[in-house]
């Protein structure tokens, strides 16, 4: 069955450290895709990635960086010298090619405060 | 480009009650989405449009949930009776087209309390 794990629930830095949002997936199927969306206090989820199943190469995007290993079946993002507008819920999530649809499988999601 | 726009953006009603909730996608948007995100847990989808015809309803609570789309822009979400259970976010988003690669735009969700 498809679903997506992002065992870290609150994660707390101070301004300019580094941090790793972790997130793992399962899925049956050979072709999907993940997508990291962030969710900032006022509500409204901003998208920030999407990669699909055969693409590998990780991306770089200014401070954010984004690891994607099948092998593990992992989807991870980091955010170099946090700033404290990074301050939000940040969600991970899949759609499976299989399904024909949009829908987004998401995980439970992440809270990453940044202290000043 | 005008984004997502859904309202109310509160509501308090007591169980037992009906709610609608309201949604315009972006402009020439095909698809929409209703997600229901309970406190502390991602989204969740409910059902998802194309044009004014239903993809996915799967997850939809058919015998208090309904929605429509009836002229293939604008959307509106019902709950009828409502438990307290449906606390939660309701958002809707939208898309160009259908297929799972497509960005959806989220608007700032429709924030329900049941009592």
């Amino acid at each position: 069955a498809q679903k997506v794990t992002q065992a870290q629930t609150e994660i707390s830095v101070v301004e300019k450290e580094d941090v790793t949002l972790d997130c793992v997936y399962e899925t049956r199927d050979t072709t999907y895709y993940l997508f990291w969306y962030k969710q900032p206090p006022s509500g409204e989820l901003v998208f920030l990635i999407r990669r699909n199943s055969f693409d590998e190469q990780n991306e770089i995007s200014g401070r954010y960086s984004w690891n994607f290993q099948k092998s593990t079946s992992s989807f991870n993002f980091t955010i170099t010298a946090s700033q404290v507008v990074d301050s939000a819920v940040y969600f991970c999530a899949l759609n499976e090619f299989s399904s024909n649809t949009g829908k987004l499988i998401f995980g439970q999601g992440t809270t990453l405060q940044v202290k000043p | 480009e005008a984004g997502v726009a859904q309202s109310p953006r509160y509501k308090i009603i007591e169980k037992r009650q009906s709610v609608a909730f309201w949604c315009n996608p972006i402009s020439g948007h095909a698809t929409l989405y209703w997600y229901q995100q309970i406190l502390g847990q991602g989204p969740k989808l409910l059902i998802q449009f194309q044009n004014n015809g239903v993809v996915d309803d799967s997850q939809l609570p058919k015998d208090r949930f309904s929605a429509e789309r009836l002229k293939g822009v604008d959307s509106t979400l019902k709950i009828q009776p409502a438990k307290l259970e449906d606390s939660a976010v309701y958002l809707c988003a939208s898309s160009l087209v259908r297929e799972g690669d497509n960005e959806q735009f989220f608007g700032p969700g429709t924030r329900l309390t049941v009592l």
